[in-house]
């Protein structure tokens, strides 16, 4: 099993510029989640989605982020447009009900906004 | 609404102290308890969990028992090594509305030298 698959590992894009971060969770995981972690701020839960229908987005900073699963191997995180408070670590995770939720974390995406 | 509490960080110890890192949680029902450690430049991954009260999950020398009575699940470890310095965050799985969502403490960095 590969795990979760996240691209790109890093990411440096300038003020004003769109950031698509993409994720690929375990197959046959019904849920999926979207992290972000700062120094200042922690972990933080984005948004999460359970069989490809988002169920929470009450993490969502504001209107600039934006999540979609089209199916079920794939969602994105779009950041538009992008500015340099975005900069963080942002994880995606995917589970599933049968196996207690124990969340499967991918490596990451470094994005860095100058 | 649930919320999980560890205990201020960082913690710096030498190579074969005994390790403690408290956490206490506040939830309704009967929440499922985790903990997960993150290395550096990685994402995090579970290291153990319990699923009832007085439940003892244990993991790599790492143990962690869900006390009901105390709202607590503390992580200890009889001897670390240097390769356990990572962050590790509690975390807590309730049913309801969040079904499938994981609530995480502030994480709780620790190194350890030789």
């Amino acid at each position: 099993d590969a795990g979760v698959i996240q691209s790109p590992r890093h990411e440096v894009t300038e003020m004003g510029q769109e950031v698509t971060l993409r994720c690929k969770p375990i197959s046959g995981h019904d849920y999926l989640f979207w992290y972000r972690q700062t120094m200042m701020r922690g972990l933080e839960l984005l948004i999460y989605f359970n069989n490809n229908v988002p169920i929470d987005d009450s993490g969502m900073p504001e209107d600039r982020f934006s999540a979609k699963m089209p199916n079920a191997s794939f969602s994105t995180l779009k950041i538009q447009p992008s500015e340099p408070r975005d900069s963080a670590v942002y994880f995606c995770a995917s589970s599933n009900a049968g196996g207690s939720y124990e969340q499967y974390f991918g490596p990451g995406t470094r994005l860095t906004v100058t | 609404g649930n919320s999980v509490t560890q205990m201020e960080g960082p913690v710096t110890l030498s190579e074969e102290a005994f390790l403690t890192i408290n956490c206490t949680y506040t939830a309704t029902g009967y929440p499922s308890l985790f903990w997960y450690v993150q290395y550096p430049g990685e994402g995090l991954q579970l290291l153990l969990k319990a699923t009832k009260a007085d439940d003892k999950g244990s993991n790599k020398g790492f143990e962690a028992t869900y006390r009901k009575e105390t709202t607590s699940f503390h992580l200890e470890k009889g001897s670390v090594q240097v390769s356990d310095s990572a962050v590790y965050f509690c975390a807590l799985k309730s049913g309801g509305t969040s079904y499938g969502k994981l609530t995480f403490g502030q994480g709780t960095i620790l190194t350890v030298h030789p």
